[in-house]
This record gives C-alpha cells, sequence and structure tokens, in this order.
C-alpha cells in the first residue's frame, strides 16, 4: 500500500518557466512533509519541508504548498534552470510514538529542463 | 566534514554470498537509517536505529541485518544475498528526532546474479 504517491514518473519543463511536481498521501497522521532532489550517482539531498500547521513555504526558487483536505503537496520552481533536471522525491512522516521520525518517499518524478 | 559516508561504492554478489555494507557519520547525529531505492519504488526503509544501542525494523527489513557500533556507525548485513536485493543502498542520519530531515550518503550500488 503506497501511501505516498507521485503520479507523473517524468516531467518536461522550458528553461525559464514554472516547474510544478505534484504529491499525493493517504495517511492522516502525516503531519512534516518534504521534497528531495537526487542526481544520479549521489544521495538524495533535502529541498524544502513543510509542517501541516502551514499551507506554504518559500524558500527561493521553491515553494511547497500544502492541501490537507485533499491530502496533496506540491513543488513549484519558478524559473526553471536546467541544473534542476534532476529526480524530485516528495516524503512524508508522522510523529513517532516512540523510537524517531520515519519517512516514507514517493516514487520520485523525474524533471528535464530543456534549453 | 564528510557527513555520512557509505562504503562500498559499487559491489557484485553471487547469490548466497554475504557482505556487510558500512555507514558512518561524522556529524553527531542521533538517529541513522537503512533505505533501499529501486525502480519505480521510491526509497524503502529497511532498518532505522533511533539512538546508540536500538534498531528497530522498517518496511523491508526481511533478508537483512544490522548493527549499530557506536554513535557513529551503523551497517546493514546481507547474510545469504538474494537477486531480489540488487538495489542501491542509502544510509541516512537525522539530528534530532522529529521534524528535521534526513541527511543521506552517496550509496552503495549492490548488484546479486
Amino acid at each position: 500500500d503506497q501511501q505516498v504517491k507521485q503520479n507523473s514518473p517524468s516531467l518536461s519543463v522550458q528553461e525559464g518557466r514554472i516547474s510544478i511536481l505534484n504529491c499525493d498521501y493517504t495517511n492522516s497522521m502525516f503531519d512534516y512533509f518534504l521534497w528531495y532532489k537526487k542526481y544520479p550517482a549521489e544521495g538524495p539531498t533535502f529541498l524544502i519541508s513543510i509542517s501541516s500547521i502551514k499551507d506554504k513555504n518559500e524558500d527561493g526558487r521553491f515553494t511547497v504548498f500544502l492541501n490537507k483536505s485533499a491530502k496533496h503537496l506540491s513543488l513549484h520552481i519558478v524559473p526553471s534552470q536546467p541544473g534542476d533536471s534532476a529526480v524530485y522525491f516528495c516524503a512524508a512522516s508522522a510523529r513517532p510514538t516512540q523510537g524517531a521520525q520515519k519517512l516514507v518517499f514517493g516514487q520520485g518524478t523525474r524533471l528535464t529542463i530543456n534549453p | 566534514n564528510a557527513g555520512v559516508t557509505q562504503t562500498p561504492k559499487f559491489q557484485v554478489l553471487k547469490t548466497g554470498q554475504s557482505m556487510t555494507l558500512q555507514c558512518a557519520q561524522d556529524m553527531n547525529h542521533n538517529s541513522m537509517y537503512w533505505y533501499r531505492q529501486d525502480p519505480g519504488m521510491g526509497l524503502r526503509l529497511i532498518y532505522y536505529s533511533a539512538s546508540e544501542g536500538t534498531t528497530d525494523k522498517g518496511e523491508v527489513p526481511n533478508g537483512y541485518n544490522v548493527s549499530r557500533l557506536n554513535k557513529r556507525e551503523f551497517s546493514l548485513r546481507l547474510e545469504s544475498a538474494a537477486p531480489s536485493q540488487t538495489s542501491v543502498y542509502f544510509c541516512a542520519t537525522l539530528q534530532g528526532s522529529y521534524n528535521s530531515p534526513l541527511h543521506f550518503g552517496n550509496g552503495t550500488r549492490l548488484t546479486v546474479t
């Protein structure tokens, strides 16, 4: 049962335009959401996060939007640059009752920025 | 400052062989994790360790064992490798216990023939 889903395996966007990556989740206990970026042969690197008490978080060209009622989050990249070409993973976690936080990841979306 | 270091970077095993994937961190983080990445599946949690001396199963623990040797090191062992364990393995750390991002190593690419 995939609790975090990224339904678009790939996305192609023109340089300078907006890239919008989408993610849906099913577990209503999730209250912390993150986006990671991954280049080939490297580990995922943290990009931006949002807590469930917010509906928007912005960091430079990157903005994450959270719609709790729809259980949907999106990542907007404006303007898109060639260096943004990578695989993007969304992830979510719920407050742990014991132990440490565990992130659940989506399948990833490969973003290609075309010059 | 190396962050999270994984060794080896690449490994080829025959079915039934054993090996240990090593992970070391220099960030003084309490929690450590092992994930595997497979095409179309995203990253799935194998095992994690909330603190030195504790380990817990994740989503896909079968066929693996872990050892939290000390605060810095968290190893993943395959006792009898199977082709289904062909994957890219990532180690990660977490500074606090909640509402913080994980920091990942660069991965170990394992092929089991």
